[in-house]
């Protein structure tokens, strides 16, 4: 099975701060992707990446940045933490566009 | 601009009933179009269609697309408690298997 882990479940911050939140992937994937969920919003892509060092931006990139050193590592940063950024971030991997994503469980964010 | 829409955006059942969630898309370049069942954490994977009039089956849930009117469907046959859950609907364009999804579909199911 595959297996997504994101590195918290619950996570507050405050306004300002600089939040790192950590995906890895055990299948050897080269795809990885952000997403946030809001309510009424559905899943909004933030950004992707296709291989090792390589990323693109997503729907909605603005005040987030990413890093991916490692094949089965991806990082989203939040630069400076606001409010409107207090979501549920998911993320996936998944192999060529014939196979579907999976997902780890989710980072539930409060910005305060 | 790419689009997809689901429909209703929710719907209350009863315990047997069966059920009919609705995905209409807009887009270029498509691939494939994927169905998934969200309770309370992660997304988990239910279908991939690819090929139009097809049916894909797993139990009580089948689902088609229909690549001429730009839609797909997902069936929950003799529905239970446990079937109750937003189910997304996405499609993947592009080699890179980015997704873009629907808002979701909050089905309820009742005893």
């Amino acid at each position: 099975d595959v297996k997504v882990t994101q590195s918290s479940r619950y996570l507050v911050k405050r306004t300002g701060e600089k939040v790192f939140l950590e995906c890895v992937q055990d299948m050897d994937h080269e795809n990885m992707f952000w997403y946030r969920q809001d309510p009424g919003l559905g899943l909004r892509l933030i950004y992707f990446s296709y291989d090792v060092k390589m990323k693109e931006k997503g729907d909605i990139p603005e005040g987030y940045s990413v890093s991916r050193e490692k094949k089965e590592r991806f990082s989203l940063i939040l630069e400076c933490a606001s409010t409107n950024q207090t979501s549920m971030y998911l993320c996936a991997t998944g192999g060529d566009s014939n196979q579907p994503q999976h997902f780890g469980d989710g980072t539930r964010l409060s910005i305060l | 601009e790419d689009k997809v829409v689901q429909s209703p955006l929710s719907l209350v059942v009863h315990e047997g009933d069966t059920v009919t969630l609705n995905c209409s898309y807009e887009v270029t370049n498509f691939r494939s179009l994927l169905w998934y069942k969200q309770e309370k954490k992660a997304p988990t994977f239910l279908f991939m269609l690819t090929s139009s009039g097809i049916e894909k089956k797993s139990g009580r849930l089948s689902s088609i697309l229909d690549k001429k009117e730009l839609f797909s469907i997902l069936n929950i046959t003799a529905t239970q408690t446990g079937d109750s859950a937003v189910y997304l609907c996405a499609f993947v364009t592009g080699a890179n298997s980015k997704l873009t999804f629907g808002k979701g579909i909050t089905l309820s199911v009742r005893p």
